[in-house]
């Protein structure tokens, strides 16, 4: 166990709905990081916060958004979802904001399902 | 661009043989390079990581990978392999002079198979 949470574990919609997941660092953890993994994608990198601040971000789309709460759980907004959406998304977290000196701690994902 | 490749899709081994997972990478200067493992139904979990210095580097659970700069690769292996260890393995490359995450491309993954 990483000590990273995310919620929920599985995530059924239909195409052109909203979906909000949602990920809570391990304690003392500033930085929240939000990966997709699909078949046909891999693993991307999609935006990262650190103490509330967006620090870095990756191949999210503008349909996507994501914010880091005072209390540091993170959630990540999906919107006019699309088949190709499908996919399982993972949170993670580190204390520092800079990547290259600490360890990320990942969630067990949120397998989501667009229909 | 950075770009990382993994030659091998899928690899097979039995218990106790020894591994090489193969990784090179594409990139302007000395990267960041790491190795992480995904069990089925897990998040990842960090193996190793290299940013300088010795290029042959220990990691968790019995691993260790060589940075090798002439052959742009950063190898993972394990002298003994044990059931335990089936699952998913992903090379990552980070650009060494950026400070943004944003630099972090991982590369399509090996999955490993161990045979009893």
């Amino acid at each position: 166990d990483s000590g990273v949470t995310q919620t929920p574990k599985h995530l059924i919609t239909a195409t052109g709905q909203r979906v909000t997941l949602r990920c809570s660092p391990r304690s003392g953890d500033l930085s929240v990081y939000w990966y997709q993994q699909s078949l046909d994608q891999g693993l991307q990198f999609l935006i990262q916060y650190y103490n509330g601040e967006e620090r870095a971000k990756g191949n999210i789309l503008e349909r996507f958004s994501a914010q880091q709460f005072p209390d540091l759980h993170s959630e990540l907004n999906l919107s006019s979802l699309e088949l190709g959406d499908s996919a399982l998304y993972f949170c993670a977290s580190s204390v520092g904001w800079d990547w290259r000196r600490g360890e990320q701690f990942f969630g067990p994902g949120t397998r989501l399902t667009v229909l | 661009a950075q770009s990382v490749t993994q030659p091998d899709i899928h690899i097979t081994v039995s218990e106790g043989a020894s591994l090489e997972l193969r990784c090179n990478y594409s990139y302007g200067a000395t990267p960041y390079l790491f190795w992480y493992v995904q069990s089925p139904g897990q998040g990842l979990q960090l193996l190793l990581k290299y940013f300088s210095g010795d290029t042959l580097v220990q990691g968790i659970k019995g691993f260790e990978a060589e940075f090798k700069r002439s052959q742009s690769s950063f190898n993972l292996r394990k002298p003994s392999v044990h059931w335990s260890d089936a699952a998913e393995y992903f090379c990552a490359v980070g650009a060494s002079m950026k400070t943004s995450y944003d630099k972090v491309i991982f590369g399509p993954g090996t999955s490993l198979s161990v045979i009893p």
